[in-house]
């Protein structure tokens, strides 16, 4: 009930390309999802986030895609960048505090 | 502001010795995490304060590990004694407590590199 699935684990995506990543949940009861970018050597940040009452929420090139009925919810990234390049993480929580991360996805961008 | 510091950033042991990582928060926060992140199973909370007060610590693997935060700028992550399976590395993070009903951001320290030989 806890977890949230991500995928892939690793993409290699073309500089000026769509980056994707997409997660997966079973707990209902979450209610705020955030994604965390993390680059090496470094603590994971945040980087964008949706309440499940809204479908899309687009911050510059970073947009999540939420699909309540599915329990699914996605990052792009449009124009990817090598600057992009870094492990990203989706994660939900349920009430105020607690977060449960994905696996995590390693995205490359090749220039 | 500093933002969340962690210390020591790299430490190797041997099996059977203590390990102390330490973590001071963003000053003004009050809510305070240890997570453990290795390739094999990622990201896990392992115990959060809200108030210096411990709020749920499911997440400790077993009883050889064990978190206090005597002040409100001060936590410690014990492991005794420690076991090569304990290798990872540990992030502490803090965060200020909701406003409304946004969850808040968690901001995380730049870890500790541990190593158990």
């Amino acid at each position: 009930q806890q977890q949230v699935k991500q995928s892939p684990q690793s993409l290699i995506v073309q500089k000026g390309g769509i980056s994707i990543i997409n997660c997966a949940y079973e707990n209902t009861a979450f209610d705020y999802f955030p994604w965390y970018q993390q680059f090496p050597g470094k603590g994971p940040a945040l980087l964008i986030a949706i309440r499940p009452d809204v479908s899309e929420k687009k911050e510059g090139r970073f947009t999540i895609s939420f699909n309540k009925s599915a329990k699914q919810f996605s990052l792009h990234i449009m124009d990817s960048q090598p600057g992009d390049s870094a492990t990203y993480f989706c994660a939900a929580v349920k009430g105020a505090q607690k977060l449960v991360f994905g696996q995590g996805t390693r995205l490359t961008i090749n220039p | 502001d500093a933002g969340v510091i962690q210390s020591p950033r790299h430490e190797v042991t041997e099996m059977g010795q203590e390990v102390t990582l330490r973590c001071k928060p963003i000053s003004g926060h009050n809510s305070l995490f240890w997570y453990r992140q290795t390739m094999m199973r990622g990201l896990e909370l392992l115990i959060y304060f809200n108030n210096n007060v411990p709020i749920d610590d499911s997440g400790m693997p077993e009883d050889r590990f064990s978190a206090k935060m005597p002040n409100a700028s001060f936590s410690t992550l014990k492991i005794q004694p420690s076991e090569p399976r304990d290798s990872a590395v540990y992030f502490c993070a803090s965060s200020l407590s909701p406003r409304d009903r946004v969850p808040p951001e968690q901001y995380f320290g730049p870890g500790t590199r541990l190593t158990v030989t």
